[in-house]
Formats: C-alpha cells, sequence, structure tokens
C-alpha cells in the first residue's frame, strides 16, 4: 500500500509564476491536510480538505493560495503569482477519517523556492 | 492558539533520558506526538486523548495531563535513531485540524 505521494518534491518558480503542488492520499484515506514549514519553524495548518470539499481554510492566505481536492486525482494546492515568502515546504497529510482518531500519514514534502 | 515545546532543543549522550514538554493556553481536547527526521516526512508516534492519560511504546512514552493543559515525552535510554525534532499536536476540540507547535530538535551522540 503506496504512502501518501506528493510531487513534485522540488520545485523552483521565480516572482510572479504560478506554483502548483499535487498530492495523491493513501488509499482509502479521503480526508487531506496541507500543512507549511518555515526552516526551524513548526508545521502550521493552511486547509482541511475531503472529496470536493473544503472543511476549513482557516489557515490559508485570503490571496493567490488555493486547494481542491476533486472526486478523480490528487488534492492540488495552487499559489498564484508567488513572492520570495511563499518559499517552504509543503506537507499533505491524510487519514482516513476524521484527525482525532488516529494518526495522520505524511508525504515527503514539495520543498518551493522562489527566485 | 499554538502549543508551546520546550526545550527548543537537547543534545545526549546514547543511554540517557529526555522528557520534551508541549503545554496550551487553552484546554485541550487531545495531544498528538510527531517525530521528523532532516528532510523527510513528520511520522506519527502517539495520540493521547484522555486527561491523566499515559501511553508508551518500549522506550519512548507520554503524558497527558488535562488539569494543567500540557503532555510531556519521556525518552528513555536513548538510542542513536531517536534524533530528529519532536512536534507536538494538539487539538481543543475533537473534528479539528492539528495545530503543531515549533519542535524540540533532539541530538543523540555517541
Amino acid at each position: 500500500n503506496a504512502g501518501v505521494m506528493q510531487n513534485p518534491r522540488h520545485l523552483v518558480r521565480r516572482r510572479g509564476q504560478e506554483a502548483r503542488l499535487r498530492c495523491s492520499p493513501m488509499k482509502g484515506h479521503s480526508h487531506v491536510y496541507w500543512y507549511r514549514q518555515l526552516p526551524e519553524e513548526g508545521l502550521k495548518f493552511m486547509v482541511y480538505l475531503q472529496k470536493e470539499n473544503i472543511i476549513d481554510e482557516s489557515g490559508m492566505p485570503k490571496e493567490r493560495f488555493s486547494a481542491e481536492f476533486p472526486k478523480e486525482g490528487p488534492s492540488i494546492l495552487r499559489i498564484q503569482q508567488v513572492v520570495r515568502g511563499d518559499s517552504a515546504a509543503y506537507f499533505c497529510a491524510s487519514s482516513p477519517g476524521q484527525a482525532n482518531t488516529g494518526e495522520l500519514f505524511f508525504g515527503e514534502g514539495s520543498r518551493l523556492t522562489v527566485l | 492558539q499554538q502549543p508551546v515545546q520546550s526545550p527548543q532543543a537537547v543534545i545526549l549522550r546514547e543511554g540517557e533520558d529526555a522528557v520534551i514538554n508541549c503545554s496550551s493556553s487553552k484546554a485541550l481536547y487531545s495531544v498528538h506526538w510527531y517525530r521528523q527526521k532532516h528532510g523527510e516526512a513528520p511520522v506519527f508516534l502517539m495520540i493521547l486523548l484522555k486527561g491523566g492519560e499515559q501511553k508508551g511504546h518500549e522506550k519512548i512514552s507520554a503524558s497527558f495531563n488535562e488539569k494543567k493543559q500540557q503532555s510531556s515525552l519521556y525518552l528513555t535510554a536513548s538510542q542513536l535513531s531517536y534524533s530528529g525534532t519532536y512536534f507536538c499536536g494538539t487539538e481543543i476540540r475533537g473534528n479539528t485540524p492539528l495545530v503543531f507547535g515549533k519542535g524540540t530538535r533532539l541530538s543523540v551522540i555517541a
């Protein structure tokens, strides 16, 4: 059973370009969470999605960031018009149900560098 | 709402013990512990759901003091493989995303 798959693992963008990060949850998992991690910092919650629904986006910046988890295919975190401050590692995690009933399974992360 | 972890960093020799604390300004519903090695994904260690609960796995255990709104992770007779950054994640109520602390960097040396 494959784990949580994220791609790309590394992404370099120039300021003003768009970044798309993909996350395929573990088989059978319908809940996806995105977290951002800056160097020497913890994991900051961004958004929580179930299939075709955004459940909690309280951690998402109001502008330029969006996320989706379509009925078919991976979850996508999209960052438009990237700025240097967007450089970070973005981790996706999945769970079969609500997080408090079990562990979160994290992907290896996507490391975004904005030049 | 972000939990506070202490210490920020600790260096141990193999075989020594360590305690990592996680405290919250709000009442907690649950506490989760994860370990992340450099450049890798965070890996689940354990969940504590009830006040006063203590869980353990081999030489890593944790307690959850609901009244004090804090949890502690105990690493006994540390091994080189214990090195990494330990994060606590908290919920103030059920069915909400975890809020993680800034982490405690543990280095175990021979």
